[in-house]
């Protein structure tokens, strides 16, 4: 299994701009989350889904969308990237959604907004 | 969720048991306590988690007190790639995690 794959590893994207990091898992774990690491902190839960077609909020999902039309997929988008994303943002998945599952990371994206 | 109170930071000589302490005074019933560490720059790693009992597994021990306010991590030799920062959590909200500062470990040789 290749765990939880992030896309891309690094970007730098202007102020205005939009774009999607992508995240995917061949786990067939049913939770996906999103979460960003800002330089000093631990991470924040931005927007997490419990299954294929149903997302919910976390706790700073202001300014990002995200979508699960497969299992496999958790896209991320910024929709008029700000200088305070700037952020690393990890993607997480686990098997079931109680509080006995543990989490699943990928590797991170690195995003810088100028 | 319950808060956790864990030390900044903390040294340990290669090849030494780690142990890092975890308060959560104001655990409930239903609360996991959970670990997780952060090498540098990479995404955090599940190490272990309890509910009332000890549990081992290949990477560590947790030791949770019987009033389940305060927890252990034990890395019974700990290697120079042991080093980053460990996350205690507790959760009920499963896939909610609420990560506090955690603590820096640095393996030294």
């Amino acid at each position: 299994n290749a765990g939880v794959t992030q896309t891309p590893k690094f970007q730098v994207l202007k102020t205005g701009q939009s774009m999607t990091l992508q995240c995917a898992q061949d786990m067939n774990h049913e939770y996906m989350s999103w979460y960003r690491q800002d330089p000093g902190m631990g991470l924040r839960l931005i927007h997490y889904s419990v299954g294929a077609g149903i997302t919910d909020q976390g706790e700073v999902p202001n300014g990002y969308n995200v979508s699960r039309s497969t299992t496999e997929d958790f896209p991320l988008r910024l929709l008029s990237a700000a200088p305070s994303q700037t952020s690393v943002y990890f993607c997480a998945s686990s098997y079931g959604i109680g509080s006995s599952y543990e989490q699943y990371f990928g590797p991170g994206t690195r995003l810088t907004v100028t | 969720d319950a808060k956790t109170t864990q030390p900044t930071s903390m040294d340990c000589a290669e090849g030494r048991a780690a142990n890092l302490p975890c308060n959560h005074s104001t655990i409930s019933g239903n609360e996991y306590v959970y670990w997780y560490r952060q090498i540098h720059s990479q995404g955090p790693q599940y190490i272990i988690h309890g509910l009332k009992n000890n549990e081992t597994n290949e990477m560590a021990s947790l030791i949770i007190t019987e009033d389940r306010k305060s927890s252990t991590l034990i890395l019974p030799h700990a290697t120079l790639r042991d080093t980053a920062v460990y996350y205690c959590i507790v959760n009920n909200q499963g896939g909610k995690l609420i990560f506090g500062q955690g603590t820096e470990l640095s393996v030294k040789p």
